[in-house]
């Protein structure tokens, strides 16, 4: 089993649609959440940044954490075209230890 | 967030040869990572490079295809060293933020032949 799965996609959805992206992990230490969106050709960008369990909430995005269940979720409302792009979920031990990524799940937004 | 800059952005390598790449962040950052990314897959972590110590390497990677240099809190190096057509992946540099989270730099694309 991989420390950290996502359902690669592609996922497509028509604009304006709400986006589920989930992540699932094996490690139960793991206590810091992120979720990154990288775009074709340039380098992850921090969405999402969640410790321990609970919710989160910035703009159009919320991040749910259920350490429990070993379950973490990006939701993004009100989706637009340029939503289309890579959403990487990641997670670590504590602070300053490494992070372990999930493989990406590609998402397009269509007009 | 920092500012981080690679340079280059890409390249394509003759099989054999090396190729350094730079990062430069905007501001002075204990943590720094490099990563790479093969096509369509996500990333894995090279290494670790804080300033005044040497490079913490993950399974797998080692000091001589990839060394590393800190030489000071805003600039890092990696080099790929005589490379193969396996290496070609894009290599990513990041800095650690004051929560424990990551910032990433732009990438540098590399293309052995």
């Amino acid at each position: 089993q991989k420390e950290v799965e996502q359902d690669p996609g592609p996922l497509s959805v028509p604009e304006g649609a709400i986006v589920s992206l989930n992540c699932t992990y094996s490690n139960s230490a793991f206590q810091y959440f992120m979720w990154y969106r990288q775009y074709s050709r340039k380098g992850p960008e921090l969405l999402m940044y969640t410790y321990s369990s609970g919710n989160k909430e910035d703009g159009r995005f919320t991040a749910q954490v259920d350490k429990s269940s070993k379950y973490i979720s990006l939701f993004i409302r009100d989706s637009q075209p340029s939503d289309s792009a890579t959403y990487l979920c990641a997670m670590s031990l504590g602070y300053g230890q490494n992070f372990v990524f999930g493989p990406g799940t590609r998402l397009s937004v269509l007009p | 967030s920092a500012v981080i800059s690679q340079k280059p952005s890409r390249d394509i390598c003759q099989r054999g040869t090396s190729l350094t790449i730079q990062c430069q962040v905007d501001s002075q950052v204990t943590m720094m990572f490099w990563y790479r990314q093969q096509p369509g897959q996500s990333l894995t972590l090279i290494a670790t490079a804080n300033q005044g110590s040497e490079a913490t390497y993950e399974s797998g990677f080692v000091i001589d295809k990839f060394p590393i240099s800190r030489p000071n809190l805003t600039f890092s190096t990696l080099t790929v060293s005589n490379m193969s057509p396996e290496d070609s992946s894009i290599y990513l540099c990041s800095v650690g933020g004051e929560k424990g989270e990551q910032y990433f730099g732009p990438g540098t694309r590399l293309t052995v032949t």
